[in-house]
């Protein structure tokens, strides 16, 4: 079966750090672009960070810009978010979505089941 | 940074009838780069159509998309009790990817 599944969600203090993980079975996770999208509690979805299929290119949105970095390990079919100097506006359920092809210009045909990220003191 | 907005925000229909859906993009969206997205309570986004007017693996053939340029529309042809649902569209062919901020189908 083709699949994402998310780790890494938690409660976080303002200010803190924290890492999620993508994890991908079922396909050639080398030969796709992945991406991150957010969605706050009742609101709609926000698109957060892309890396290419082989980590070479990257993006991110001008709200995250600086403060978190994706990164992907394709010996283990793995994609990462390490979220920085976090803040109460990235409190958000996280999704990783895969793009149809290599590129990260495509639409986002298989998403994971997503890991929620509280920011709270 | 295009954006996209959807109408209406709510749409009340029962089963069986035609639903016709809008986004309209604040500039001309690259080569149909266009997708719209079903999303159910407690559930993650599944792809319905992507470049404008593709179905998906899987899409009945009763999703249908449309239109090219700023003006793009998803149409339901005949509703089943699963469709009602939350609709983004999002346009692919310029970074930031922009979502629209949905269009919700409910059971009238």
């Amino acid at each position: 079966e083709v699949q994402l599944v998310e780790s890494g969600g938690g409660l976080v203090q303002p200010g803190g750090s924290l890492r999620l993980s993508c994890t991908a079975s079922g396909f050639t996770f080398s030969g796709y672009a992945i991406h991150w999208v957010r969605q706050a509690p009742g609101k709609g979805l926000e698109y957060v960070s892309a890396i290419s299929s082989n980590g070479g290119s990257t993006y991110y949105a001008n709200s995250v810009k600086g403060r978190f970095t994706i990164s992907r390990d394709n010996s283990k079919n793995t994609l990462y978010l390490q979220m920085g100097r976090l803040r109460a506006e990235d409190m958000a359920v996280y999704y990783c979505a895969r793009a149809r092809s290599d590129w990260y210009g495509d639409a986002f045909d298989i998403w994971g089941q997503g890991t929620m990220v509280t920011v709270s003191s | 940074e295009i954006v996209l907005t959807q109408s209406p925000g709510t749409l009340s229909l029962s089963p069986g009838e035609r639903a016709t859906l809008s986004c309209r993009a604040s500039q001309s969206v690259s080569s149909s780069y266009l997708a719209w997205y079903q999303q159910k309570p407690g559930q993650a986004p599944r792809l319905l159509i992507y470049g404008a007017s593709s179905r998906a693996t899987g899409i009945p053939d009763r999703f249908s998309g449309s239109g090219s340029g700023t003006d793009f529309t998803l149409t339901i042809s005949r509703l089943e009790p699963e469709d009602f649902a939350v609709f983004y569209c999002q346009q692919y062919g310029s970074s930031p990817y922009s979502f629209g901020q949905g269009t919700k189908l409910e059971i009238k």
